[in-house]
């Protein structure tokens, strides 16, 4: 079985400051982790993965992830916030292996303030 | 290039209606999805489509039904349409490799309101 939680609804920020979106998962077998960004009346779209090589992920729009297996998290960051990364942004967790089903986190929805 | 296309984009449906949204994916994908998504609830998948000639039930298939077509194309049929379907409708493809899930390749989704 799995799961993910994440444990902010909404997450308001200024413009330039840091940025965390926080994300626990729950998983019987060896995870795969994505962070997928989804802009208003949009698809979603990965902003990065972890398969099991670097603990540290980097992806596009200079966000990152650290993957944390004694705490069960994979927690999403950004040093420095831009009006564009308004939107809303799903954990998700897969099995590496066998029946690769996704499980997605409630979504956390990030507001960037000028 | 396209990517994951999905018509209609909007559609209003009285309870009891049947309907068929379409999905269609030019990258030569094996695996095919179809999700709902909900406020506060995430994306659930609804049914999916490991390869060509098959699928599987997800978390959420009751009242609904799918066929694979051919590879490209991924359909999602309500036969009779309910209250509680009124959502906003995601198909999605994406590969599958020795690392498990490869990335998810979303179409801008489908909102269906059933009245």
């Amino acid at each position: 079985a799995q799961s993910v939680t994440q444990l902010d609804s909404h997450v308001s920020v200024s413009e330039g400051t840091p940025v965390l979106l926080r994300c626990n998962y729950s998983s019987s077998y060896s995870p795969s982790l994505f962070w997928y960004v989804q802009h208003p009346n949009k698809g979603l779209q990965l902003l990065l993965k972890y398969t099991s090589a670097a603990t540290l992920v980097k992806g596009i729009n200079g966000f990152e992830a650290e993957f944390k297996k004694s705490e069960t998290s994979f927690h999403l960051t950004k040093p420095s916030a831009h009006m564009s990364d308004a939107a809303e942004y799903f954990c998700v967790v897969s099995r590496r292996t066998g029946r690769r089903a996704l499980t997605f986190g409630s979504g956390t929805r990030l507001q960037v303030q000028p | 290039n396209a990517g994951v296309t999905q018509t209609p984009k909007f559609q209003v449906l009285k309870t009891g209606q049947s309907m068929t949204l379409q999905c269609a994916q030019d990258m030569n994908h094996n695996s095919m999805y179809w999700y709902r998504q909900d406020p506060g609830m995430g994306l659930r998948l609804i049914y999916y489509s490991a390869s060509e000639g098959t699928t599987d039930k997800g978390e959420v298939p009751n009242g609904y039904n799918v066929s694979r077509l051919n590879k490209r194309e991924f359909s999602l049929r309500l036969e009779s349409a309910a209250p509680s379907q009124t959502s906003v409708y995601f198909c999605a493809s994406s590969t599958q490799t020795g690392q498990g899930t490869g990335e998810l390749f979303f179409g801008e989704g489908s909102r269906l309101t059933v009245l």
